[in-house]
């Protein structure tokens, strides 16, 4: 399967800056990513679909302008969370779709906003 | 809209023994995907089985089978030989169609315990 790469796997920030998130595809050309929201032992909730050199799908009730996404290459998702707040401290997962129906999944980022 | 259901929040299991982790499904389609994911303590998501709607055979992956029952929309997923380091939250997942793009849905998940 596909090897799909995080980073930071950890930030900290200050209520109110924005932290950027990166999702990388190793070893596939992933034209579409997913992003996912977790909480402790909850289930992953999606929060959009990235698509390359297009704009993101978002899902309902996601702040598409809080919650910037950009596909820029086959290989690179990037999450950007802006003004952030405590409550936007989570666990941020994203995915790599492919044709044959999996998904392959980052480490995970886990955000705390302070 | 389709969602999958996980009824078991929390099972557990002695070493070498056998469990299963139950998954239900609602969808109107025929054709579609269902995955069985391990998320660890590490919280890296990892694909343990995949089972395509049209074959009626039931994946097996080494350990870990399931018992796909389509009429009930029941896609059961059973771990022999129970080993410590099956320890996980494990997520049962519908994918409608086989594209890059298509969306997982999730269901809530099962916390699994293994005693030694």
């Amino acid at each position: 399967g596909a090897v799909v790469s995080q980073h930071p796997s950890r930030v900290i920030c200050k209520s109110g800056t924005s932290v950027k998130i990166e999702c990388r595809s190793l070893d596939f050309q992933a034209t579409t990513m997913f992003w996912y929201r977790q909480f402790p032992k909850k289930s992953l909730m999606l929060m959009a679909t990235s698509n390359e050199g297009s704009k993101a799908t978002y899902e309902q009730g996601v702040e598409k302008d809080k919650f910037l996404i950009n596909h820029a290459s086959l290989t690179l998702s990037t999450l950007t969370v802006t003004s952030a707040h405590p409550e936007d401290s989570s666990f941020y997962i994203c995915s790599v779709g492919q044709a044959s129906g999996e998904q392959y999944f980052g480490p995970g980022t886990r955000l705390t906003v302070t | 809209a389709q969602t999958v259901t996980q009824s078991q929040p929390e099972m557990s299991v002695q070493e070498a023994e056998t469990v299963t982790l139950s998954c239900t499904y609602d969808t109107s389609e025929s054709d579609y995907y269902l995955f069985w994911y391990k998320q660890p303590p590490s919280r890296q998501m990892i694909l343990v089985i995949r089972q395509e709607a049209y074959k009626q055979q039931n994946a097996t992956e080494n350990r870990f089978s399931v018992n796909f029952q389509k009429a009930a929309k029941s896609f059961s997923l059973k771990i022999s030989d129970s080993q410590l380091g099956d320890a996980a939250m494990y997520f049962c997942a519908y994918r409608k169609d086989g594209t890059s793009y298509g969306k997982l849905t999730f269901g809530q998940g099962t916390i699994l315990t293994v005693h030694p």
